[in-house]
């Protein structure tokens, strides 16, 4: 199981950034996924997470109506498009596998890639 | 949503030690409780999932316990690469939430 994120860096404060996380070493498709984040210093925040078998997505209301998760299951890939950034949004986002269709425990995780909103 | 509180937030121990910290919610889980182990710089790792089972791979000396709202993780005999942020996450309902961490330091 790979899992590599990419898409992070600096964006102003209004600005929009995609991320994607491309996986890897298994039938992406039936598994749900999250992306959770860890801003300098601090704890994880799970930011949105998508289910395998029916498309279902979920927000924290921190970030709902500013972020969409989506997969494209024939390429492997998830993503995050982030809007209307601010500053608190600043973190490392992690690409986070879940055990199975549904979001519960995450077994695989990416390495992360960093967003940082400055202007 | 489901808030978590772990405690305690910073801990320090010897190699060999048995350590305990614990993981309480604000509303009633079931079994539906996870524990992740972060080192500096890395992506967390899963070591416990549904309260108590072991995820493969992971030293039988971590074990989890508890079910509703308390929870418990302990580590029976501490090694060198023990030394880690520990974290609870619940996966009972969205959104879903982490503690807030529980930073293991050798003493």
């Amino acid at each position: 199981v790979q899992l590599v994120e990419s898409g992070g860096g600096l964006v102003q404060p209004g600005g929009s950034l995609r991320l994607s996380c491309a996986a890897s070493g298994f039938t992406f498709s039936t598994y749900g996924f999250s992306w959770v984040r860890q801003a300098p210093g601090k704890g994880l925040e799970w930011v949105s997470g998508i289910s395998g078998s029916v498309i279902n997505t979920y927000y924290p209301d921190s970030v709902k109506g500013r972020f969409t998760i989506s997969r494209d299951n024939a390429k492997n890939t998830l993503f995050l498009q982030m809007s209307s950034l601010r500053a608190d949004d600043t973190a490392v986002y992690f690409c986070a596998k879940s055990n199975g269709p549904n979001l519960r425990y995450f077994d695989s995780w990416g390495q992360g890639t960093l967003v940082t909103v400055s202007s | 949503d489901f808030q978590m509180t772990q405690s305690p937030s910073s801990l320090s121990a010897s190699v060999g030690d048995r350590v305990s910290i614990t993981c309480r919610t604000s509303q009633n889980i079931r079994g539906y409780l996870n524990w992740y182990q972060q080192k500096p710089g890395k992506a967390p790792k899963v070591l416990i999932y549904g309260a108590s089972t072991l995820q493969t791979g992971v030293p039988s000396r971590f074990s989890g316990s508890g079910s509703g709202t308390e929870f418990t993780l302990t580590i029976s005999g501490l090694q060198p690469e023990d030394f880690a942020t520990y974290y609870c996450q619940q996966s009972s309902s969205t959104p879903l939430t982490f503690g807030q961490g529980t930073r293991l330091e050798i003493k």
